[in-house]
């Protein structure tokens, strides 16, 4: 079992749609959990972090986390094809707090 | 500008070769990543330094090695270099080995 899994997509929703991106990863200690955009050919860019259960919500994007459930969910509203990206999980935890990454939601936008 | 930068941009060369990734920030803090990103896009950690410290050091070839002469550097050096190592490598930091990491721009190395 991956450490951090997440559905590779592509994910294709239309302009002015809720995107809803998942993560489920394995170990239970985990405290921290972080989602990044990267952009083709960029490096990836934090847009959010969220330490405990329920909803954080930032603007267009609010992420989400069952911790029991082990899931983490990032949802986009108002979607726009500036978002078009590839949304990346990941988890914070266990030894030396090492940070773990999914292999990454390809999201396209169509106007 | 704060940030964390990385050099060079690209990276081109033949398989056996030896070459050598650097890496500044200047945000101030204390703990410095390598992370490679595969042609599947996969991120991974490498290696993560806490103070010049080494305090994760992933399943890498010792071909493989960091080393950080002070906090705000974290430089790469790679020995024999063989196909399977071209990809994009990224250094980042954070504050400490809680907060999420600032990503540089990326290597793209490239062995031919």
């Amino acid at each position: 079992q991956k450490e951090v899994e997440q559905n590779s997509g592509p994910l294709s929703v239309p302009e002015g749609a809720i995107a809803s991106l998942n993560c489920t990863y394995s170990d239970r200690g985990s405290q921290s959990f972080f989602w990044y955009r990267q952009y083709s050919g960029k490096s990836p860019e934090l847009i959010m972090s969220i330490y405990s259960n329920g909803d954080k919500e930032d603007g267009r994007f609010t992420a989400q986390l069952n911790k029991a459930s082990q899931y983490v969910s990032l949802l986009i509203r108002d979607s726009q094809p500036s978002d078009s990206a590839t949304y990346l999980c990941a988890v914070r935890g266990g030894g030396y707090n090492k940070l773990i990454f999914g292999a990454g939601t390809r999201l396209a936008v169509h106007p | 500008d704060t940030a964390v930068s990385q050099t060079p941009k690209y990276l081109v060369t033949q398989m056996g070769n030896d070459k050598s990734i650097k890496c500044e920030q200047n945000l101030g803090h204390d703990t410095m990543y390598w992370y490679k990103q595969d042609s599947k896009k996969f991120l991974k950690i490498m290696f993560s330094y806490n103070n010049k410290e080494l305090i994760i050091n992933e399943t890498v070839p010792n071909r493989f090695s960091p080393k950080s002469p002070d906090k705000a550097h974290l430089n790469l050096h790679i020995n024999s270099l063989e196909l399977g190592d071209s990809a994009v490598y990224f250094c980042a930091s954070s504050q400490d080995n809680r907060d999420p990491p600032l990503f540089g721009p990326g290597t793209r190395l490239t062995v031919l």
